[in-house]
């Protein structure tokens, strides 16, 4: 298996509930990324996983909350989110992880609509 | 930090000429520049990418070359189809963490 899978593709949710992306990956990676991606934007950062534990957080507001329950799963719980907040966001992973340069493969995303 | 800067934001190319993207940097630190495609929908993908202790990299119709006392690097597209029509992003790793910083994208279209 040489892809990251998310889910759900598609997502619209009210600014009052609850919801769960969830991204996997086989690969043995153990680096694991969120990202933000606006229309005709490059993605932006969100948050870093290296080895299981949160590494980097792009000082993201706490209506998003990252979890990484094993080293092929990462979740990216939501709620009470604003409608600014909908856009793609993008699951990625990457073999090397503690800062070392190695290429990161993305996810296909989910597009998130905030009503 | 680090920042990228891609160049232009459009380019238009008939089909079967070649398509070239230049991107610049600005940490002399940096050592790795990957290109992503992106198409519609889609995530971005994964098209080649170069370390700084190589030149110039190829893979059939796709090159990147890296220039580091100019600090720039660039794509090649040889022989362009319809769909390679796609946003394609250049990033630079900054030293020390899992962090690319991303140039804004160029929109690639390729006219039949």
């Amino acid at each position: 298996d040489t892809e990251v899978t998310q889910t759900p593709k598609h997502l619209v949710m009210g600014m009052t509930n609850k919801k769960s992306l969830k991204c996997e990956q086989h690969m043995g990676h153990r680096a694991m990324y969120w990202y933000k991606q606006k229309a005709k934007k490059p993605p932006e950062l969100m948050f870093v996983y290296s080895y299981e534990k949160l590494s980097i957080n792009e000082s993201v507001p706490s209506r998003f909350s990252p979890e990484c329950p094993n080293s092929s799963l990462l979740n990216l719980h939501l709620h009470a989110l604003q409608p600014e907040d909908s856009a793609l966001y993008l699951c990625a992973s990457s073999r090397l992880a503690g800062g070392l340069t190695d290429e990161q493969f993305f996810g296909p995303g989910t597009r998130l609509t905030v009503l | 930090g680090e920042n990228v800067e891609q160049h232009p934001s459009t380019l238009s190319v008939q089909e079967g000429d070649s398509a070239v993207i230049k991107c610049t940097y600005s940490d002399s630190a940096s050592n790795y520049f990957p290109w992503y495609k992106q198409e519609l929908g889609k995530g971005p993908q994964l098209i080649i990418d170069i370390r700084s202790n190589v030149g110039e990299k190829k893979d059939q119709r796709i090159a990147v070359t890296l220039n580091k006392t100019a600090k720039h690097f660039s794509l090649h597209i040889t022989e362009t189809q319809p769909e390679d029509s796609a946003v394609y992003f250049c990033a630079a790793s900054m030293r020390g963490n899992n962090r690319l910083a991303f140039g804004k994208g160029n929109q690639v279209v390729v006219i039949p």
